[in-house]
């Protein structure tokens, strides 16, 4: 199946610093690409759908100055945690779909983020 | 919007039993149906889909079942092995077609 690499899988960081997580389509172009959250034993919460070169569509109650997303390529997503606080400590998880795919998506590893 | 709800919540079995773990979702207009496995701390693996055009979808001891009528879809897995255990999320693909909205999630247990 298509390969979907995220990166970092870890990070740490201090309130109020910013965090940059990477979404990168290995072997497809992802047309369009999404970005879960995921508490502790709790579902996969979509947070935005991006389309590569538009503006990302936010779901309800997500932030869109908090989490910047940008899908400046058809390989390449971004999803940048702004002046993150604890309340910001989550795994976040990454997914794709390809061109003649229907729905199928393929994840990344997810990053596990931990705002002290 | 699509709304997907799943039970149960949490399972447990004895391994070589059947688990089976339901799901209903909201939008009638809905054609794609994935379940994923989810092992501790690593990302979802499709492990089988179901398309509406199809009642029911085998493979090897997992199969889908779906009645667009009621709107539900269900996971079968036959003869239940330790390595079975995981979380189970259902999906279905929104109104728009356009991204997967998942159940809750079961927590599937298999004892030997």
């Amino acid at each position: 199946g298509a390969v979907v690499s995220q990166h970092p899988s870890r990070v740490i960081c201090k309130s109020g610093t910013s965090v940059k997580i990477e979404c990168r389509s290995l072997d497809f172009q992802a047309t369009t690409m999404f970005w879960y959250r995921q508490f502790p034993k709790k579902s996969l919460m979509l947070m935005a759908t991006s389309n590569e070169g538009s503006k990302a569509t936010y779901e309800q109650g997500v932030e869109k100055d908090k989490f910047l997303i940008n899908h400046a390529s058809l390989t390449l997503s971004t999803l940048t945690v702004t002046s993150a606080h604890p309340e910001d400590s989550s795994f976040y998880i990454c997914s794709a779909s390809g061109t003649g795919t229907t729905g199928e998506l393929f994840f990344g590893e997810g990053s596990r983020l931990t705002v002290l | 919007g699509e709304n997907v709800e799943q039970h149960p919540s949490t399972l447990s079995v004895q391994e070589g039993d059947s688990a089976v773990i339901k799901c209903t979702y909201s939008d009638s207009a809905s054609n794609y149906f994935p379940w994923y496995k989810q092992e501790l701390g690593k990302r979802p693996q499709l492990i089988i889909d179901i398309r509406s055009n199809v009642g029911e979808k085998k493979d090897q001891r997992i199969a889908v079942t779906l009645n667009k009528t009621a709107k539900h879809f269900s996971l079968h897995i036959t003869e239940t092995q330790p390595e079975d255990s995981a979380v189970y999320f259902c999906a279905a693909l929104n109104q728009a077609g356009t991204a997967l909205i998942f159940g809750k999630g079961t927590t599937l247990s298999v004892s030997s």
